[in-house]
């Protein structure tokens, strides 16, 4: 066990809906990373946020947006879905000091029918 | 821009033959490798962090080596519950911490 929760841990939705996905980081990582892994593909890093503020933004369309609450908990919202966005999508957290470790979650399955 | 290469895509041993996973990179300047152990619908497990050229590090049956393009994670007598899919990553100095994934070797160790 990471110490990093996810919820849920599958969603089921349609296109053109819109989701929430939520994940609480390890105790004392300011850190939250999203990943997006689709069906035999690599992690695809999506956004980044430290201590509530966005850090970085990798490969994240404009539907999707995030962020990180006064309480480190971070939200993913992915609107106007489309079949493609179905993937697993992970959150991971870190200290962030010099070495940036990260810890993921246990993912969030989002199928989109 | 950074890049990690892992050879095989996947790898089929019969349990206690011994093998290595390479994975390449380039990098400006390495800061830190990670290994991770993935398995099937599961979120990465963080397995090592290697910081620089000649360092090693053991973990039961699995020891990760590093040199200055490529680190190896090398399985000995591997048994079936070590078949998953690992991941190399690697961070680069300076600026923002990115931390770059190569897309796994999947292991697949037969009883």
């Amino acid at each position: 066990d990471s110490g990093v929760t996810q919820t849920p841990k599958h969603l089921i939705t349609a296109t053109g809906q819109r989701v929430t996905l939520r994940c609480s980081p390890r105790s004392g990582d300011l850190s939250v990373y999203w990943y997006q892994q689709s069906l035999d593909q690599g992690l695809q890093f999506l956004i980044q946020y430290y201590n509530g503020e966005e850090r970085a933004k990798g490969n994240i369309l404009e539907r999707f947006s995030a962020q990180q609450f006064p309480d480190l908990h971070s939200e993913l919202n992915l609107s106007s879905l489309e079949l493609g966005d179905s993937a697993l999508y992970f959150c991971a957290s870190s200290v962030e000091v010099a070495i940036n470790t990260q810890y993921f979650g246990p993912g969030t399955r989002l199928t989109v029918l | 821009e950074d890049q990690v290469t892992q050879s095989p895509e996947a790898l089929r041993l019969q349990e206690g033959e011994s093998s290595s996973l390479n994975c390449s990179y380039t990098v400006s300047g390495l800061r830190g490798l990670f290994w991770y152990r993935q398995d099937p619908g599961k979120g990465p497990e963080f397995l090592f962090t290697l910081y620089s050229a000649g360092e090693e590090k053991e973990k039961e049956r699995l020891k990760a080596t590093l040199t200055k393009k490529e680190s190896f994670l090398h399985i000995t007598a591997p048994k079936p519950e070590d078949s998953a899919t690992y991941l190399c990553a690697v961070q680069a100095t300076g600026g923002y911490q990115k931390v770059t994934f190569g897309i796994g070797t999947k292991l697949q160790v037969i009883p």
